[in-house]
């Protein structure tokens, strides 16, 4: 199975601020690779598809980038509803793997 | 619009079976897989198995021996069975929609999920 590694498992943010998360595949996933962002209880949504393609109705605050093995997910300008834990996801290989969680909080 | 809904017991003991459905709106399950997921309290995300849009079906190897997805066309609902149930096993289920095209495969439309805790 191809192992996703996710980076930093944690971190906080000022309002405003930009911040990156970063998502490692044990091998190349040719971009296949989406971002989903999980508020406390509910379920995950769709943020970022095929490493940068923003799911309608997404704000164009987050944008995703990266190919081969290194994904990142961006937040340019931090807002309070962006807290939560957001999740990467490869669907290149069977089965699909989730990198591990990285927690986002308002500093 | 697109919905996934799930069911079933909030309480199983442990040996027991769970059994979980997912009923599904907006679309049809010959032309989706459909998914089960589940989250421990607190942890992360983890992929359990899929039925293809075939019928075919795929299980997460750490747990095959013990799962079974099997689905109902006409009433648009996929149940998921997993005996010898764990305290371990007791996560948050939920279903999600596989979405495949040019531009990857992932899920895009998630059940609000359901709690079920496994009682020793």
């Amino acid at each position: 199975d191809i192992q996703m590694t996710q980076s930093p498992p944690s971190l906080s943010a000022s309002l405003g601020e930009t911040v990156s998360i970063e998502c490692r595949a044990s091998e190349d996933i040719y971009s296949n690779l989406a971002w989903y962002q999980q508020k406390s209880g509910k379920s995950p949504q769709l943020l970022i598809y095929y490493a940068s393609s923003l799911q309608d109705g997404v704000p164009s605050r987050f944008s995703g980038s990266g190919s081969g093995t290194q994904y990142s997910l961006k937040i340019s300008g931090m807002q309070p509803e962006d807290e939560g834990v957001y999740y990467c996801l490869q669907g290149s290989k069977y089965p699909p793997t989730f990198g591990g969680g990285t927690k986002l909080e308002l500093k | 619009q697109v919905q996934l809904k799930e069911s079933g017991p909030v309480l199983v003991q442990a040996s027991e079976t769970l059994s979980l459905t997912c009923t599904v709106s907006g679309f049809s399950l010959t032309n989706y897989g459909v998914i089960w997921v589940r989250q421990p309290p607190g942890k992360g995300l983890e992929w359990m198995g899929i039925i293809w849009r075939n019928g075919n079906t795929d299980y997460n190897s750490a747990l095959k021996s013990r799962l079974s997805i099997n689905r109902d066309t006409s009433k648009s609902q996929v149940f998921l069975k997993m005996n010898s149930l764990q305290t371990d096993d007791t996560a948050i289920y939920y279903c999600t929609r596989d979405y495949y095209s040019s531009y990857g495969y992932y899920f895009d439309y998630w059940g609000q999920g359901v709690m079920v805790t496994v009682s020793s």
